[in-house]
């Protein structure tokens, strides 16, 4: 079934250490997001990439770094986890900016 | 800054009443999207409005989209057990370098009891 693939679908991890979630879709999308979603915070975008080779920063972008070196994949960087990146972590992808988006099964992530 | 308001926050329900989320944005937005997060789950994508007075319905759930566009609402009609999750909406606004970006409400959690 076509869609969107994220890995790992859950993880610990010591602060300091560098952490990469993965974000493959397979509908050809040319765009792709990566959001957040904490307690009483709603979805908040980290980063969005519009089309393959480009990247843009969203509302909370510090402490993060995405690459998007072809339509397929978006991958999300942690360079040094800290305690307050705890966090449900959702890729999403859209035939167009801000068309329908879809969602992947989410990635969470604890940093102790 | 724009931004969506959504009220309420959580809303108990019994099953088989009616429940109704409304989503207010400070901006006119060109469209407005909706999406249901069950427990657990990740958002999945309900419908889009894009017409000025727009009303759509799937099944129980109805759809509205203000005369302004800059609000809307999601109405279910006698709640299920199935309808249990977080209701987002969300409208796309001009952002810097003039990219289109989704603002998002922070969602209406419902809950039903059987």
């Amino acid at each position: 079934i076509a869609g969107i693939t994220q890995a790992p679908t859950s993880q610990i991890l010591a602060a300091g250490r560098r952490m990469t979630l993965r974000c493959t879709q397979d509908m050809r999308h040319n765009a792709m997001y990566w959001y957040r979603q904490d307690l009483g915070l709603g979805l908040r975008l980290i980063h969005y990439s519009n089309t393959a080779g480009t990247t843009g920063k969203g509302e909370v972008p510090d402490g993060y770094s995405v690459s998007r070196a072809n339509t397929d994949d978006f991958p999300l960087t942690l360079a040094s986890a800290v305690p307050s990146q705890t966090s449900v972590y959702f890729c999403a992808s859209s035939d167009q900016g801000t068309g329908e988006l879809f969602f992947g099964e989410g990635s969470r992530l604890t940093v102790l | 800054g724009q931004q969506v308001m959504q009220i309420p926050q959580y809303q108990h329900v019994q099953e088989g009443e009616d429940f109704t989320t409304y989503c207010n944005s400070s901006t006119t937005l060109s469209n407005i999207q909706w999406y249901k997060q069950r427990p657990g789950g990740h958002p999945v994508f309900l419908i889009q409005l894009v017409k000025s007075g727009e009303v759509k319905k799937q099944k129980r759930l109805t759809f509205q989209f203000g005369e302004a566009k800059k609000n809307s609402s999601l109405h279910i009609t006698a709640t299920q057990t199935t309808d249990v999750g977080t209701y987002f909406c969300a409208g796309p606004v001009l952002g810097a370098g003039n990219n289109r970006k989704l603002i998002w409400g922070l969602g209406t959690s419902l809950a039903v009891n059987p």
